[in-house]
């Protein structure tokens, strides 16, 4: 099985521009999110989603979107490229929020904006 | 809030040696826990998932023991091999029924051949 996918795993972005990180699962979790790793820190929550239709922010959502048309496919959106957004992203996915919840990773993308 | 803490932040040991792991957590209500492996340039994979009704669970040369109570959990590492170099990341759910995880800052393992 594949697993969560995410495109592209390096960019280069200019201070400015956009871009958009997909993720897709095939394991028909309804749970998804958006994860960004920086240097010597924890994991922080970007945005999730419950199921298609269906966002909220996380914790650092400032200079994001998402959008969950469908329940495989689970994109951020970076519309005005800053270099605080250079970080590693990943893209998580569970059957469920609760009890007896695996978490499934990606591989990241890792995005430097100069 | 919950938050989770990982000492120690790196480790040095020779081939052969058993280690453990340390993670802890100040809000002792969680479903699970789990432990993730990170290596360098990679995503995460999942190592093990410890219900909270589980006081142990057992992968291979992996042992995680969880005490809620205490709000602590270590990852026991058998006979550690050079392959076992990695950050290993312990996580606990938020608590709300987003089910987001609440992340350590990992520790860095180095096995020296």
């Amino acid at each position: 099985n594949a697993g969560v996918t995410q495109t592209p795993k390096f960019r280069i972005l200019k201070i400015g521009q956009s871009m958009t990180l997909q993720c897709t699962q095939d394991m028909n979790h309804n749970y998804m999110y958006w994860y960004r790793q920086d240097p010597g820190m924890g994991l922080k929550l970007i945005y999730y989603s419950v199921g298609a239709g269906i966002t909220d922010k996380g914790e650092v959502p400032n200079g994001y979107n998402v959008s969950r048309s469908t329940t495989e496919d689970f994109p951020l959106r970076l519309e005005l490229a800053a270099p605080s957004q250079t970080s590693v992203y990943f893209c998580a996915s569970s059957y469920s929020g609760t009890s007896n919840t695996e978490a499934f990773f990606g591989q990241g993308t890792r995005l430097t904006v100069v | 809030k919950q938050e989770v803490t990982q000492i120690p932040a790196a480790l040095s040991v020779p081939e052969g040696e058993n280690l453990v792991l340390n993670c802890s957590f100040t809000d002792s209500a969680i479903y699970n826990l789990q432990w993730f492996r990170q290596d360098p340039g990679k995503g995460l994979t999942s190592l093990l998932l410890i219900q909270s009704s589980q006081r142990e669970q057992t992968s291979g040369r992996l042992n995680a023991s969880l005490d809620k109570s205490s709000g602590r959990s270590t990852l026991y590492i058998a006979a550690s091999q050079p392959g076992d170099s990695a950050t290993y990341l312990c996580a606990v759910p938020s608590g709300g029924s987003q089910g987001n995880l609440i992340f350590g800052k990992g520790t860095k393992l180095s096995v020296k051949p």
